[in-house]
């Protein structure tokens, strides 16, 4: 069974930096494509970047394109996002989801999806 | 980037009912369009992805249709379970883009 848990989520400050991590099991991580993509309160679904598998190339929404960075660490099944500079608009339920592949679209599809975190940026 | 466009955004319909849900892609997209339900409290769940193919467990009374820049999805008979909101969303670049979601009442 594909289980995927956030955790590192909390309340900063703007301005501050925070980690998310995501901790995989039952599929094999290293062989999929990797996403976070966050909704903020009331509001719809946003993309925030993605991770090809085997440790490829990384791909970063313009919101957030020099602020945050994806990573992955395949031996220990986990996916990560460092994030710096955080804003108040950066406040969301961040959502670690899996790809159906390795890399090109079927990696763009997201098939399975943990149960979130939230990240709340406040004064 | 590619702009998702779905409509309604909202609907209220009855359980038996036909429903239909439209998305509209700003660019050619062919088939590279998923479906995906959220319920409140919940994160999405992915229903149907290259357009029209349901992903394992789901029911068959959701299906997906379209290609280039104009998709459907369509549930046959809407149970009381389907209350939810739906996305639309490109994986045909980066960056991967939602539409604005369809939230359907009962």
């Amino acid at each position: 069974e594909v289980q995927l848990l956030e955790s590192g989520g909390g309340l900063v400050q703007p301005g501050g930096s925070l980690r998310l991590s995501c901790a995989a099991s039952g599929f094999t991580f290293s062989s999929y494509g990797m996403h976070w993509v966050r909704q903020a309160p009331g509001e719809g679904l946003e993309w925030v970047s993605g991770v090809v598998g085997g440790g490829g190339n990384s791909y970063y929404a313009d919101s957030v394109k020099g602020r945050f960075t994806i990573s992955r660490d395949d031996s220990k099944n986990t996916l990560y996002l460092q994030m710096s500079s955080l804003r108040v608009d950066d406040t969301a339920i961040y959502y670690c989801a899996k790809g159906r592949g390795i890399t090109g679209t079927p990696s763009r599809t997201l098939d399975f999806w943990g149960q979130g975190t939230l990240v709340t940026v406040s004064s | 980037d590619i702009q998702m466009t779905q409509s309604p955004s909202a609907l209220s319909a009855s359980v038996g009912d036909r429903v239909t849900i439209t998305c509209r892609a700003s660019q050619t997209i062919n088939t590279y369009l998923n479906w995906y339900q959220q319920k409140p409290g919940k994160a999405p769940e992915l229903l149907i992805y290259v357009a029209s193919t349901l992903q394992s467990g789901v029911p068959s009374r959701f299906s997906g249709s379209g290609s280039g820049t104009d998709f459907t999805l369509t549930i046959s008979s809407l149970q009381p379970e389907d209350f939810a909101t739906y996305y639309c969303q490109q994986n045909y670049n980066t960056p991967l883009t939602f539409g604005g979601g369809t939230k359907v009442e009962i």
